[in-house]
């Protein structure tokens, strides 16, 4: 399987807790996309890595959220003193420069659930 | 932030029907993308359109980028259960910092 995976797929927490999600892209992008989704709402941009610089971060990514891509292939995000705002799905996606601008593709998505 | 206008929000058809869905911006796009998704899963990309007035095929799946570039259009014939989902559409610009702008959806139910 060559596409975007993501672990863990379902994550529960208690409020307060620290949680970690990991992305691995496809293995010849170079671009990383985090991606935050509610029900009934499209993906909301997190932020964007190009190789392992991080170029772009969302208002919507407060302190308490930060991600790395630390050698250009895999990511993590990680959110500390979790609130139950935070409950939502997590997503993942790659593209290659060079491919047609904004042709991305997900991962299967992290479910955050804070109790 | 930014959001595109998706219509219909939801659609109940019978196996073997047609349907028809679009999507408007007020702002102009360099490319138009439609993907599904699941329920639990992450959106998977259909078509990708990238120039005003490409139709791309995919199977029973068409799409059309709008000719003003603010407005697409995806087409699917003869639809089956396995087409249930909820459609999305994403406009591109680079202007945007490679971020895609997102509809809210097409909930789509087929009745067997």
């Amino acid at each position: 399987d060559t596409g975007v995976s993501q672990d863990p797929r379902h994550k529960i927490t208690k409020r307060g807790q620290n949680v970690t999600f990991r992305c691995d892209p496809i293995s010849e992008h170079n671009r990383l996309y985090w991606y935050r989704q509610t029900l009934g709402q499209g993906p909301e941009f997190l932020t964007y890595f190009q190789n392992e610089a991080q170029l772009e971060k969302s208002r919507l990514l407060s302190d308490r959220f930060s991600a790395e891509r630390p050698k250009g292939s895999f990511s993590t995000l990680e959110i500390q003193r979790t609130e139950q705002g935070d409950s939502a799905m997590y997503l993942c996606a790659s593209s290659a420069s060079g491919q047609g601008f904004g042709e991305q593709y997900f991962g299967p998505g992290t479910r955050l659930t804070v109790t | 932030g930014q959001q595109l206008n998706q219509s219909p929000q939801s659609m109940f058809i019978q196996e073997g029907e047609d349907v028809s869905m679009n999507c408007t911006s007020s702002s102009i796009f360099n490319t138009w993308l439609w993907y599904k998704q699941d329920p639990g899963e992450g959106p998977v990309l259909l078509i990708a359109l990238y120039k005003a007035g490409e139709l791309t095929s995919n199977g029973r799946l068409t799409a059309q980028f709008g000719i003003t570039r603010k407005d697409s259009f995806l087409n699917i014939s003869a639809s089956i259960p396995s087409d249930v989902g909820i459609y999305f559409c994403a406009g591109y610009n680079a202007g945007n910092n490679r971020k895609l702008i997102w509809g809210l959806g097409t909930s789509l139910a087929v009745n067997p």
